[in-house]
């Protein structure tokens, strides 16, 4: 079975500063991918970064970037220049890669709680 | 990506009543999910989806409670039957894109009263 374990449940960055967000899954998949989504207060869950975990080099998105460390099967998330509207709860999300026969499942962490604060 | 309108955005509901979601989707899918979210807690995935068979539950959500429909490969819609209060929460669409990743609807915040 999959686990996704956020341990921070609530954490703060002054704005323009960095955080790092930390996620660590249990998996004896070979081939997977690993997600950070957002959800503001809206609901919305929105996709902020995704990696392959074939893949040894960092994804990076503008100011979002991943530590990943398939071995140690940890994933951080680090939001450099913070903003106030990065203040979500942010879920760190695995997704074991089925063939085509199955379904692919998200499984999630607990998320952690973000404010920025101006 | 996938544009995903889910609706209502919200609903107050008496208890023993019924609501269902809808969700619409602006590409041909082949699995659609639902998830709930209950207050202050993560996704846990209800039930998924694939178009011409009946949906598949997880783990403690039955059909009887939860009936999905997916009539064809870009709409489903999910409801919520004989509602009580812990029903309330707030639940998620969700389509698999490129078998790759996943996008989300905007969710329906459902309270039963």
């Amino acid at each position: 079975a999959q686990t996704v374990t956020q341990s921070q449940p609530e954490m703060s960055v002054q704005e323009a500063e960095t955080v790092t967000l930390s996620c660590t899954y249990d998996t004896s998949e070979n081939n997977y991918y690993l997600f950070w989504y957002k959800q503001p207060p809206s609901r919305q869950m929105i996709l902020v970064i995704r990696q392959e975990a074939y893949k040894q080099q960092n994804a990076t998105e503008n100011r979002f970037s991943v530590n990943f460390q398939k071995a140690a099967k940890s994933f951080s998330l680090k939001i450099s220049d913070s903003q106030l509207g990065d203040t979500a709860m942010y879920f760190c999300a695995f997704m074991k890669q089925v063939g085509k026969t199955g379904a692919n499942n998200l499984f999630f962490g607990t998320g952690t709680r973000l404010t920025v604060i101006p | 990506s996938a544009v995903i309108s889910q609706k209502p955005s919200r609903d107050i509901c008496q208890r023993g009543t019924s609501l269902t979601i809808q969700c619409q989707v602006d590409s041909q899918v082949t699995m659609m999910f639902w998830y709930r979210q209950q207050p202050g807690q993560s996704l846990t995935l209800i039930a998924t989806a694939n178009q011409g068979s009946e949906a598949t539950y997880e783990s403690g959500f039955v059909i009887d409670k939860f009936p999905i429909s997916r009539p064809n490969l870009t709409f489903s819609t999910l409801t919520v039957s004989n509602m009580s209060p812990e029903d309330s929460s707030i639940y998620l669409c969700s389509v698999e894109w490129m078998d790759t990743e996943a996008f989300f609807g905007q969710g329906t915040r459902l309270t039963v009263v």
